[in-house]
């Protein structure tokens, strides 16, 4: 079946150590992207690829970054995770941007816990 | 700015039917989308609008009035599986998606 994975489902990093997770996708979508949720929380949008063109959201703090080698895999790199980053990190895909009708497909998520 | 509104939390009784509300204020409208998201697990979606009306799928139905910036899912015939939380979101001008912070549902039996 077409989805989208994430690994780990769930990550222990230390307080200052970088810590990267990956995202595949086998539905071919253009767009990919990554939430970062906290409970009871709406999802945060942190950045999304269309193709190879990256998107920052005005507010994903320096410390966030992303790379997507090729249309299949997207990973989120935090480079010094304090403890407020600590969440849910969702990654999810669409077919297309700028259409009202993008359904976003979501992976399970890695739950992310920062000692 | 932008807003999404969606209570917090509401209870039901199994078998029964729920209406949950979503009001929204955004910088345009491309579409409505309901999303179920059960405890530590990833969002799936449910439903879109982007016409005034009553969307029916199956046992959920999901409504829109554009005019009023509001929308209702509803669940009919309520199973104890349905307890997650159901999440609003729109897509404004930009056709950036603008998420609420969900409704937790509670079933009981």
């Amino acid at each position: 079946d077409a989805m989208v994975i994430q690994n780990p489902r769930y990550q222990v990093t230390q307080f200052g150590k970088p810590v990267t997770l990956s995202c595949s996708q086998t539905l071919n979508h253009n767009v990919m992207y990554w939430y970062q949720q906290k409970s009871s929380q709406a999802p945060k949008l942190l950045f999304h690829y269309y193709d190879k063109d990256f998107n920052n959201e005005a507010d994903t703090p320096d410390n966030f970054q992303s790379r997507r080698p090729n249309t299949s895999f997207c990973f989120l790199d935090i480079r010094s995770p304090g403890l407020g980053d600590a969440a849910m990190y969702l990654c999810a895909t669409s077919r297309d941007r700028g259409t009202g009708a993008s359904e976003q497909y979501f992976g399970p998520g890695t739950r992310l816990t920062v000692t | 700015g932008q807003n999404i509104d969606q209570p917090t939390e509401m209870t039901a009784t199994e078998g029964a039917i729920v209406q949950i509300n979503c009001t929204y204020q955004t910088s345009g409208f491309n579409g409505l989308f309901w999303y179920q998201q059960h405890a530590g697990e990833a969002p799936t979606f449910l439903s879109y609008n982007v016409l005034d009306g009553l969307e029916e799928k199956g046992r959920f139905s999901s409504f829109l009035s554009r005019s009023k910036g509001y929308s209702y899912l509803l669940l009919k015939e309520l199973q104890m599986k349905d307890s997650a939380s159901y999440l609003c979101a729109v897509t404004d001008s930009n056709y950036q998606l603008i998420w609420g912070a969900g409704t937790k549902l509670i079933i009981k039996p």
